[in-house]
């Protein structure tokens, strides 16, 4: 089975700064998407970027980007130029790329706040 | 983006009580929902995978005769809490895949708080 470890329950950032945050997982396929989702106090998960396994470009969406290293097995969400509405927890998740009704495996989540 | 409701957001019921979620994509067609339960400043926990007219599939520990799934269209599913005690207390999260694009993307309802008293 496969399992996403997030080492970092709490991380601190200053408005316009950057940060990162760490995920690593364990699997034995060689298919697969990465996902970084964002919880904010509303509960509502918001996905925020995805990786897929086969492309060795990082993903980036404007002030998010991640940093895939498929043989370590780690995949890391970079947050630039932080912004108060950046506070949220935020989950890495694995999901197979096999089958339509593969699922999503949730790490243990960070809990980034974002400071002035 | 897509959009998946969930209703009520909130529910309080007493002890004993069934309590039925609803979960709806909104704009897309999902032939594949997922239950989630959420604890406090805890990660998402699945529950339950649901395919339109067929049974759910449940992840071990979870009791299907305790939270009972319906998929019966499309875009909705359902999700009743039977004989509700407080330790099922929590926040349920349903979501929703898309059938078509290369990622077949899952989109998440905003959750429902449940208090059984």
């Amino acid at each position: 089975a496969q399992t996403v470890t997030q080492s970092q329950p709490e991380m601190s950032v200053q408005e316009a700064e950057t940060v990162t945050l760490s995920c690593t997982y364990d699997t034995s396929e060689s298919d697969y998407y990465l996902f970084w989702y964002k919880q904010p106090p509303s509960r509502q998960m918001i996905l925020v970027i995805r990786q897929e396994a086969y492309k060795q470009q990082n993903a980036t969406e404007n002030r998010f980007s991640v940093n895939f290293q498929k043989a370590a097995k780690s995949f890391s969400l970079k947050i630039s130029d932080s912004q108060l509405g950046d506070a949220a927890m935020y989950f890495c998740a694995y999901r197979s790329a096999t089958g339509t009704a593969s699922k999503l495996t949730f790490g243990t989540g960070t809990r980034l706040q974002v400071t002035l | 983006g897509a959009v998946v409701s969930q209703h009520p957001s909130r529910v309080i019921c007493k002890s004993g009580t069934s309590v039925k979620i609803e979960c709806r994509s909104l704009d897309f067609q999902a032939t594949t929902m997922f239950w989630y339960r959420q604890f406090p400043k805890k990660s998402l926990m699945l529950m339950a995978t649901s395919n339109e007219g067929s049974k759910a599939t449940y992840e071990q520990g979870v009791e299907k005769d305790k939270f009972l799934i319906n998929h019966a269209s499309l875009t909705l599913s359902t999700l009743t809490v039977t004989s509700a005690h407080p330790e099922d207390s929590s926040f349920y999260i349903c979501s929703a895949r898309v059938t078509s694009g290369i990622y077949n993307e899952q989109f998440f309802g905003p959750g429902t708080r449940l208090t059984v008293l």
